[in-house]
């Protein structure tokens, strides 16, 4: 089942803040955020496992609530490098290694 | 590790041609997965395998996509016949074994299909 993410697009001025939104109508196993520049694969950023979790550095960071049905992303003082779509990934079940993603939020930061 | 491989990095092909997608995941990592990204679907998963062995395959459009992995390190899908609505990106990307969730997964640079 794939996740919801929110908003689906997001522009910035440099220095401003931004919260990405994942969803998912059930408890997940895992949660995983990854960020796509435009032309290029996916990059890993961090993966969230239990619930009340919060992990990633002062910049950029992440939670995952302690329902294990929601996560959110942080972008804190964005830079022009941040721009890209970012998408959350997630695990359902234990055993089950499938990696869903959401439909990605496209973050644009103009100078 | 020169990390995952796709090849061909472009493929325009006429509709009801067969094309072949090929993937060199990196070495050592159990977990190859298959995802096809368009405009309005986002990063689809299509198949995964664990080991050489094809796991869920639900998420295989028809029965004109097909994937194979015959050994650790070489995956190929195959789309026969090809049609317009197949034109995406399509990426590879392995993951190693942890005996818990996934890890990061490493996606190659993708295959960009057109089909006219």
């Amino acid at each position: 089942q794939q996740p919801v993410q929110s908003p689906q697009a997001v522009i910035l001025r440099e220095g401003e803040d931004a919260v990405i939104n994942c969803s998912s109508s059930k408890a997940l196993y895992s949660v995983h955020w990854y960020r796509q520049k435009h032309g290029e694969a996916p990059v890993f950023l961090m993966i969230l496992l239990k619930g009340g979790e919060q992990k990633g550095h002062e910049k950029i960071s992440a939670s995952f609530n302690e329902k294990k049905q929601q996560s959110s992303l942080y972008l804190t003082a964005s830079q022009l490098s941040y721009s890209g779509t970012y998408f959350c990934g997630t695990e359902t079940t234990v055993g089950n290694e499938k990696l869903t993603f959401g439909t990605g939020t496209r973050l644009t930061i103009i100078p | 590790d020169a990390g995952v491989i796709q090849s061909p990095r472009h493929e325009v092909t006429e509709m009801g041609q067969e094309v072949t997608l090929r993937c060199k995941p990196i070495s050592g990592h159990d977990y190859l997965f298959w995802y096809r990204q368009t405009m309005m679907r986002g990063l689809e998963l299509l198949i995964y395998f664990n080991n050489n062995v094809p796991i869920d395959d639900s998420g295989m459009p028809e029965d004109r996509f097909s994937a194979k992995m015959p050994n650790a390190s070489f995956s190929t899908l195959k789309i026969q016949p090809s049609e317009p609505r197949d034109s995406a990106v399509y990426f590879c990307a392995s993951s190693p074994r942890t005996g818990g969730p996934l890890t990061e997964a490493f996606f190659g640079q993708g295959t960009r299909l057109t089909v006219v």
